[in-house]
């Protein structure tokens, strides 16, 4: 079935980058996402990238995929105190009805604690 | 532009009672999705709504149930509650549900059962 993996703790200090990973398993086609959540909070879309892509930048962040592996990476660099949060990998595959995004499938979050 | 908004933003509530939840889209998004989130099950997918249609189930018992009206508003029905019933219920919203749109969520419900 479909499952996203995710380490559940990452420490970096303020200034330097971070790198939080992300395995999922569904083979097919696929938008893969990664969203913020600060305490109290709902979740924050960061970005996303297409199956086909290999990489996304945008401003801080790098979204880096490897299709072998199944693997995903978000990097973030010049990481703030301000980015500390939990960060969650989402898929959604491409059988879904309608093409919704829907019914996304989350990973447990990886939280991001940043020292100053 | 408001956000994505839920009421009530906490809930107590003792076995065996049920619950509503509401969700209230941005204004002119179509796509009203519902998310369980638990410490040890992390979010799960409970359904989504396009104008007034549920089109996505996940893999939730018949407990759990929506809706949604022509404003878009939608709710959530939870009947003959149980402990692990206890949760935050998120929403989100977006134009039409479409992969690469952005999907706003609300700041959630949170669900405690006695």
């Amino acid at each position: 079935g479909e499952d996203v993996e995710q380490s559940l703790f990452l420490s970096v200090r303020e200034g330097d980058s971070s790198v939080i990973n992300c395995t999922y398993t569904d083979s097919s086609s696929t938008y893969l996402y990664w969203y913020k959540q600060e305490p109290g909070a709902g979740l924050q879309l960061l970005t996303y990238i297409f199956s086909n892509m290999d990489m996304k930048q945008d401003q801080r962040l790098t979204v880096l995929l490897n299709k072998k592996d199944k693997h995903l990476s978000l990097r973030i660099a010049d990481t703030q105190t301000g980015d500390s949060a939990i960060y969650f990998c989402a898929e959604t595959p491409f059988v879904n009805y309608g093409g919704s995004q829907g019914n996304l499938i989350f990973g447990k979050g990886t939280k991001l604690s940043v020292k100053p | 532009k408001a956000g994505v908004t839920q009421t009530p933003r906490y809930l107590i509530k003792t076995r065996g009672q049920q619950v509503t939840l509401s969700c209230s889209p941005i204004s002119g998004h179509r796509s009203v999705s519902w998310y369980q989130q638990t410490p040890g099950q992390g979010l799960q997918f409970l359904f989504e709504y396009f104008s007034e249609t549920q089109r996505n189930k996940g893999n939730f018992p018949g407990r759990f149930s929506g809706r949604q009206f022509s404003n878009s508003r939608s709710e959530m029905n939870v009947s003959t509650l149980e402990l692990g019933d206890s949760a935050l219920y998120l929403c989100a919203s977006s134009l039409a549900g479409d992969r690469e749109e952005t999907q706003y969520f609300g700041p959630g419900t949170r669900l405690l059962v006695l």
